[in-house]
């Protein structure tokens, strides 16, 4: 295991689809957060789990937004109905409980 | 709420000179940690520091040192011996009780050669 992995790398949908984004956290790794990185700004935080545990959901994490951690492993980003103020890099980050976060390389979505 | 400022949008520096980028923050908790995140150009982030609000001593790995005002809520980054590879943007990152990251807007590192 050399780090976080995400998956697919580039997703380009058009408005009004679903899109599902995949995060494998390093294995030891409890924690995982989800941030999200719009061109020239730093991430924003989006949402955790501490296992399978959602612990906290940003305000910018709208209903369309639903994320999950079954098991406590991979988890899962899901967009409903894609707008494209969407676009964006979404990313991974896992850590254990109060050390650094290690990042993934991310998913680009393109909404057209 | 947190939040972390940077001031520098771009910043350059003559490869193997010594450069300094600044962050504030803002937070009402006392106990804290502080991160300098490196992300080159289509790869990764990854960590390049970090400093515990609770230590005195600035916190140093290798060419990266920190120093730590905490009054003043300042965290800067120098970078010692510039190499090429320094080249990214560099965000600095708060991280509080709840362990979520707030970052700043970033500062884009150019090594000249």
């Amino acid at each position: 295991d050399t780090g976080v992995s995400q998956d697919p790398r580039h997703k380009i949908t058009k408005r009004g689809q679903n899109v599902t984004f995949r995060c494998d956290p390093i294995s030891e790794h409890n924690r995982l957060y989800w941030y999200r990185q719009t061109l020239g700004q730093g991430p924003e935080f989006l949402t955790y789990f501490q296992n399978e545990a959602q612990l906290e959901k940003s305000r910018l994490l709208s209903d369309r937004f639903s994320a999950e951690r079954p098991k406590g492993s991979f988890s899962t980003l899901e967009i409903q109905r894609t707008e494209q103020g969407d676009s964006a890099m979404y990313l991974c980050a896992s850590s254990l409980v109060g050390l650094e976060q290690f990042f993934g390389p991310g998913t680009r979505l393109t909404v057209l | 709420a947190q939040t972390v400022t940077q001031s520098q949008p771009e910043m350059s520096v003559q490869e193997a000179e010594t450069v300094t980028l600044s962050c504030t923050y803002d937070t009402s908790e006392s106990d804290y940690y502080l991160f300098w995140y490196k992300q080159p150009p289509s790869r990764q982030m990854i960590l390049v520091i970090r400093q515990e609000a609770y230590k005195q001593q600035n916190a140093t790995e290798n060419r990266f040192s920190v120093n730590f005002q905490k009054a003043a809520k300042s965290f800067s980054l120098k970078i010692s011996d510039s190499q090429l590879g320094d080249a990214a943007m560099y965000f600095c990152a708060y991280g509080g009780g709840n362990e979520k990251l707030t970052f700043g807007t970033g500062t884009r590192l150019t090594i000249i050669p």
